[in-house]
């Protein structure tokens, strides 16, 4: 069955500092995966997704990640924080029948000045 | 152009009361999905629809049903709310085809005393 972990529910940086949130996967089949973000009492935002193709995949706001099979990883990184990266973001792999998203726990990133 | 709508954002309802939450999606995508958000939990699938007229369970189904009432609308039901049932709830949408990015509503907040 298809599984992901996030590993750190909170991470912290400070502001112009490397952002790397981690996430790892299990998939019966190769796997597509999606990076989310989400403002405080809002919903869900698109980051990146990775289907096939480069296994380095740009999102918005800066981010990206990186698809590594041997590790069954897709962390995501962002060289230099900002305050306003501060959220919660979400790693998903999709169904095995490829009809829905499974989620991570989340991770919040808090930014200080 | 709207994206998903959800109704209410907010609602109370005490243990024993029904109520129905309302999705709508103006993309014209086949697939439509029903999420929980609890702290600590990320997203966990209820129910989906993958196309008009059809719809499947997720990992936590018990006390809901939904109805996929046309292409654009799918709503969820709680027949006999449970405290176990605070907490906030997203519609999505997506197209039908593996790799496709989910679009998500802004959320309603639901509160079972």
């Amino acid at each position: 069955a298809q599984s992901v972990t996030q590993l750190g529910s909170h991470v912290s940086v400070s502001e112009g500092a490397l952002v790397l949130l981690r996430c790892n996967y299990s998939s019966s089949v190769p796997p597509y995966l999606f990076w989310y973000v989400q403002y405080p009492n809002q919903g869900l935002q698109l980051l990146l997704k990775y289907t096939t193709g480069a296994t380095l995949v740009k999102g918005i706001n800066g981010f990206e990640a990186e698809f590594k099979k041997s590790e069954t990883s897709f962390h995501l990184t962002k060289p230099s924080a900002h305050m306003s990266d501060a959220a919660e973001y979400f790693c998903a792999v999709s169904n095995q029948a490829g009809t829905a998203l499974i989620f991570g726990k989340g991770t919040t990133l808090s930014v200080s000045s | 152009n709207a994206g998903v709508t959800q109704t209410p954002k907010f609602q109370v309802l005490k243990t024993g009361q029904s109520m129905t939450l309302q999705c709508a999606q103006d993309m014209n995508h086949n697939s439509m999905y029903w999420y929980r958000q609890d702290p600590g939990m990320g997203l966990r699938l209820i129910y989906y629809s993958a196309s008009e007229g059809t719809t499947d369970k997720g990992e936590v189904p018990n006390g809901y049903n939904v109805s996929r009432l046309n292409k654009r609308e799918f709503s969820l039901r709680l027949e006999s709310a449970a405290p176990s049932q605070t907490s906030v709830y997203f519609c999505a949408s997506s197209e039908a085809l593996r790799g496709s990015e989910a679009f998500f509503g802004q959320g309603t907040r639901l509160t079972v005393v």
